[in-house]
Formats: C-alpha cells, sequence, structure tokens
C-alpha cells in the first residue's frame, strides 16, 4: 500500500540553524500539507501546496518557513531560522482528486521529530 | 468550517464494538464529516468520511443522523491496537482551503 514517508525521523538542531525536513507523497497525489504537533497540544495546519504554489497557510507559516517541491517526488520544508518554540513533530501529508467531487482524504507520514537546542 | 464536540476519553472494551459520538450542530449542507485517529506519536491516520449516507470500510462504520448533527464512528471489534485518539472533523470537500482543522480529539483505551 503506498504510504506518505520523511526523512529524518528525528532532528536535532542548534537555536538559529536552518534545518530541512524532507517528505515523499504519494506518487499520483497532486495536493501537499505540513502539519506540525508540539508536545502535548493539537494537531496544527501549517501550509498547503498545489501546483508548484502555496494554496493556502496558517498564521504559523511566517517568513521563517518555506516550502518547495525540488523534484518529481519530494516535498520539502525549510525553517530558515529555528527557535525553540519550533520544536515539535512535523508532519507531511498528501492527497488526490476525485474529478468533480474535490479533493480526497489527506494521508499522512510518520512525521519528523524537531529537537531545537 | 464547523466546530465539532467530542468527549475527552473514553474506554471501551477489547472485542466489543466501540461507539464514539461527535456534535456538529452548526454542520452546513456542503460539509462532510471526517474521522482520523492518532496512535501514539504517530501520524493521524485517515478512518472513514460521509456526507449524509452512512458509510462503511474495513476500518469501521460512520452513522450520521437524520439532520446531520451529530454522527457515532463505530469500531466494529475494538482491539488494543484501536487505543489511540480520535478526532471528528467538518469540512467542505471542494478544491481549495483543503486545511484540517484538528480539536483536542476523544482519547480512547481499549481496556482487555
Amino acid at each position: 500500500e503506498p504510504e506518505v514517508t520523511q526523512t529524518p525521523s528525528h532532528q536535532v538542531t542548534q537555536m538559529g540553524q536552518e534545518v530541512i525536513l524532507r517528505c515523499v507523497p504519494i506518487s499520483n497525489h497532486l495536493y501537499f500539507y505540513w502539519y506540525r504537533q508540539i508536545l502535548g497540544q493539537k494537531v496544527e495546519f501549517l501550509v498547503s501546496f498545489y501546483n508548484n504554489e502555496i494554496s493556502e497557510k496558517s498564521e504559523i507559516f511566517d517568513d521563517q518557513f518555506s516550502v518547495e517541491r525540488p523534484d518529481g517526488s519530494n516535498f520539502t520544508l525549510k525553517i530558515r531560522s529555528t527557535k525553540l518554540e519550533d520544536s515539535a513533530m512535523y508532519f507531511c501529508a498528501s492527497s488526490g482528486e476525485t474529478g468533480g467531487l474535490g479533493v480526497n482524504e489527506q494521508f499522512f507520514g510518520p512525521g519528523t521529530r524537531l529537537t531545537v537546542l | 468550517d464547523a466546530k465539532t464536540t467530542q468527549p475527552p476519553s473514553m474506554d471501551c472494551a477489547e472485542g466489543r464494538a466501540a461507539n464514539l459520538p461527535c456534535n456538529h450542530s452548526t454542520i452546513s449542507g456542503n460539509e462532510y464529516v471526517y474521522w482520523y485517529r492518532q496512535i501514539h506519536s504517530q501520524g493521524p491516520q485517515y478512518i472513514i468520511h460521509g456526507l449524509k449516507n452512512n458509510e462503511t470500510n474495513e476500518m469501521a462504520s460512520l452513522i450520521i443522523t437524520e439532520d446531520r448533527k451529530s454522527s457515532t464512528l463505530i469500531l466494529p471489534h475494538a482491539t488494543l491496537r484501536d487505543t489511540a485518539v480520535y478526532y471528528c472533523i467538518v469540512r467542505v470537500r471542494g478544491y481549495g482551503n483543503n486545511r484540517l482543522a484538528f480539536g483536542k480529539g476523544n482519547q480512547v483505551v481499549v481496556i482487555p
């Protein structure tokens, strides 16, 4: 069964450093997402991406964040200058569409645990 | 998107049916009901969704009341691996604004 994969599973970085989190969405999906979950809190939407551009972003997704689909398979989230409060699980998701009915359900990856020291 | 209300937690007996309620009294006509679950520290997992008809798949059944103001997710034979936080989310299914708004969910514990 196809699945979303994410690397690395755990990333430790120093405050102020740049990190890139990587995701490989399901191959025939067209819509891509990033969510995050701070320990003990709710899963929060960050950004959605379609047709090589951001289609929606939350207030969390400020100028420190960027997303990219550098090739036909990877989808990345970059945090330019990490802060302590960026420590969280980051989940990538993808979805396909059914013509006339809209975007299908989202399938999530296992997450990357980011720890900022 | 309409908001949902779920109990914060519930216990279920292993091998029995688990009935997970969700209230969405402000749901609008074009909003679907989606259910996801999150097993500890893993990514959310899609379970099922529906608009107004009852739905069943290999994981669960979804019963939506006729007025669509509430729904019940049924796990027919709960196992210990079904212990998870279950999220009921209502959203429009279209081509834009696809974000999922997760609440606190219902922490379901399956007891042997």
